[in-house]
């Protein structure tokens, strides 16, 4: 099976600077993969995703970087808002299945 | 695009009663739901598939019995928790995948979620 885990529960950093998101998958077969946001009372929602063809995706304000040698994926969101104050998840899919499986998540909190 | 509205939002109930939860896909078709459910401060964990026309499948350890799911429609899919208890008592949230051919990588559109309370 899949196990997906994060390195860091929780994460604080300065309204304006940049925060990294870390996550660890086990599965080398996981070929899809997808970072959310949810805050207090809400749903999760999608921030961005990234196949496994590739190895940096980039949005508005956020970058994801896929390294499928170690099996790690980050989230970079530039210039944090207090807007940013949320959980975020990374979630994982294997090939062909439809099913996430979803990491710990990170409390991120942004300071004023 | 891609919104999907849950209902209620919030419920509290007397432990024995069932409680159904609905799950729309707002402005597209869905072949393809999912439950989920979530402790406080901790991730989500998927409880069953809901595929349009047919049987959902659940996890391993999600007593079917227990948590009826029905997806009648393109765009609704039902979760039932029959006689709740109040180990019941939790988040419960959907997500929809866009469109009616399954394909891999599509990301899951979660609507709000239902809190569930049972006293």
């Amino acid at each position: 099976g899949e196990s997906v885990g994060l390195h860091l529960p929780t994460l604080s950093v300065q309204e304006g600077d940049n925060s990294i998101i870390n996550c660890a998958y086990s599965n080398s077969a996981s070929d899809y993969f997808i970072w959310y946001k949810q805050e207090s009372g809400k749903g999760p929602q999608f921030i961005i995703d990234i196949r496994s063809n590739m190895d940096k995706r980039q949005g508005q304000r956020v970058t994801v970087l896929l390294n499928k040698t170690v099996k790690h994926l980050s989230l970079q969101i530039a210039a944090t808002q207090p807007g940013d104050s949320a959980v975020y998840f990374c979630a994982v899919a294997r090939q062909g299945a439809q099913k996430l499986v979803f990491g710990q998540g990170t409390r991120l909190t942004i300071n004023p | 695009g891609a919104v999907v509205s849950q209902h209620p939002s919030w419920v509290i109930c007397k432990s024995g009663t069932s409680v159904k939860i609905e799950c729309r896909s707002l402005d597209f078709q869905a072949t393809t739901m999912f439950w989920y459910r979530q402790f406080p401060k901790q991730s989500l964990m998927l409880m069953a598939t809901s595929n349009e026309g047919s049987k959902a499948t659940y996890e391993q350890g999600v007593e079917k019995d227990k948590f009826l799911i029905n997806h009648a429609s393109l765009t609704l899919s039902t979760l039932t928790v029959t006689s709740a208890h109040p180990e019941d008592s939790s988040f419960y949230i959907c997500s929809a995948i866009r469109g009616q051919q399954i394909l891999s990588g599509q990301p899951q559109h979660f609507g709000d979620g239902t809190r569930l309370s049972i006293l």
